[in-house]
């Protein structure tokens, strides 16, 4: 089975951009999650996706928004880019979990490296 | 926000000793999770880990969830020099609202020498 894949790799844009990176989960994924990592702060939860609804949401504001279509597939945009958007984006995606256990095992693309000068 | 406490921050050790790193929060949480994360890469989940007390092998790793729900460490036996990398725990917290979000720790380097 392919893992989960992201594209671009790589993006550099200027501040006052806006850009819309995608990601692509494991088939039969339903759910899609995006972090950023950055040095100062490390991962953190932006938004979580699942049947083309945002079913949870960090801390992020509203500057990064995303979305997911039929086929699980989603994006996320960040609208006016700022220095400090420059990051590792990356996506995960959960299978259909099993019975009503909690079982969130989030199985991660190779990322978006976005520098923004 | 909600925070993980993972330490140590990096390891040096020599090829051949184990290896061991925890992480500790003051929350309850549904599922940890160990990540391996190379550079220019995502994190690849090594272990997962859904109930309390659970202890789990891959390989040479070896993880626990705590038995108070709010920690979990990761031992590695016998390192070898391609477990060079930086690894990061993770959980979901118990509780509606916390679904597909999962809480990083600030991740262990871990760099072993020949």
């Amino acid at each position: 089975k392919a893992g989960v894949t992201q594209t671009p790799r790589y993006l550099i844009k200027t501040r006052g951009q806006q850009v819309t990176l995608s990601c692509s989960p494991i088939s039969g994924h339903r759910s899609v999650s995006w972090y950023q990592q950055t040095p100062g702060q490390g991962l953190q939860f932006l938004f979580e996706y699942f049947s083309e609804t945002q079913r949870n949401k960090g801390n992020f504001p509203g500057r990064f928004s995303g979305r997911q279509f039929s086929n699980s597939r989603s994006e996320m945009n960040v609208s006016t880019l700022e220095l400090g958007d420059s990051a590792l984006y990356l996506c995960a995606s959960m299978p259909p979990r099993l019975g009503t256990g909690g079982r969130e095992t989030q199985y991660f693309g190779p990322g978006t490296r976005l520098l923004v000068l | 926000g909600q925070q993980l406490n993972q330490s140590p921050q990096s390891m040096f050790i020599q090829e051949g000793e184990d290896v061991s790193m925890n992480c500790t929060s003051s929350s309850i949480f549904n599922t940890w999770l160990w990540y391996k994360q190379d550079p220019g890469e995502g994190p690849v989940l090594l272990i997962a880990l859904y109930k309390a007390g659970e202890l789990t092998s891959n390989g040479r790793l070896t993880a626990q969830f705590g038995i108070t729900r709010k920690d979990s460490f990761l031992n590695i036996s016998a390192s070898i020099p391609s477990d060079v990398g930086i690894y990061f725990c993770a959980g979901q917290l118990k509780g509606s609202g916390n679904t597909g979000k999962l809480i990083f720790g600030q991740g262990t380097t871990l760099q072993v020498k020949p």
